[in-house]
């Protein structure tokens, strides 16, 4: 079956620009999540969906950034007035639920660079 | 603060023989723990996992060990194959941890010599 999609793969933008990414998950998964990776670190976790709900959206960098989800599916994370350090690979992962011990699956990323 | 630590950036090992990837970590509140592999430009892949009920998971060529009052677990490949060449990710959670989402480390890049 298809793997968690994610689009672009890769993006390019000026600073002070707004970008949309977006993240389709495993069919029937009820749980996604949104990470980033700068380069030479690991990833960050930035927030969870169970559902359309985000319960805890404090791990979000600043409020340039937000994200939603619709019919319990698609994803998107989107960034306000993007700045030089938010460039960074965005991964997306989907599990069935959100429970501790249910493995993450990821997608490839999207590799934002703003210049 | 770095709560998962993987302290060797990167690691060379022969064919056939042993790797083994370390990790450490500050939460003592951390109680389930997973290791992901990643080849550049792709996403990680979830490998193993280990519950802290327990002190060893094995499945077939991986075992992860862990050791609760050191904080420490470990990651061993055996034996260790070209295709294992790849970085890789310890991270962890907790119940109840209310956002579930993973505190990885940086990596370990694993390089499997012929």
């Amino acid at each position: 079956g298809a793997g968690v999609s994610q689009s672009p793969s890769n993006k390019v933008t000026e600073k002070g620009k707004d970008v949309e990414l977006r993240c389709d998950p495993i069919s029937g998964h009820t749980a996604l999540y949104w990470y980033r990776q700068s380069l030479g670190q690991g990833l960050e976790f930035l927030i969870y969906f169970q559902g359309n709900s985000a319960p805890d959206k404090s791990g979000l960098p600043s409020d340039r950034f937000s994200a939603e989800r619709t019919g319990g599916s698609v994803s998107t994370l989107t960034i306000q007035r993007t700045q030089q350090e938010d460039s960074a690979v965005y991964l997306c992962a989907s599990s069935p639920i959100a429970r501790t011990g249910q493995p993450q699956h990821f997608g490839d990323g999207t590799r934002l660079s703003i210049l | 603060d770095q709560q998962v630590k993987q302290n060797s950036p990167s690691l060379s090992v022969q064919e056939g023989r042993i790797s083994i990837l370390n990790c450490d970590y500050t939460n003592s509140m951390f109680d389930y723990f997973l290791w992901y592999k990643k080849y550049p430009a792709e996403g990680p892949t979830f490998l193993i996992s280990i519950s802290s009920i327990k002190d060893k998971n094995e499945d077939g060529r991986f075992t992860v060990f862990l050791n609760k009052s050191a904080k420490h677990l470990s990651l061993h490949i055996v034996p260790s194959q070209p295709g294992d060449s790849a970085v890789y990710f310890c991270a962890a959670t907790y119940s109840g941890g209310g956002a579930d989402g993973l505190t990885f480390g940086k990596g370990t890049h694993l390089i499997i010599q012929p």
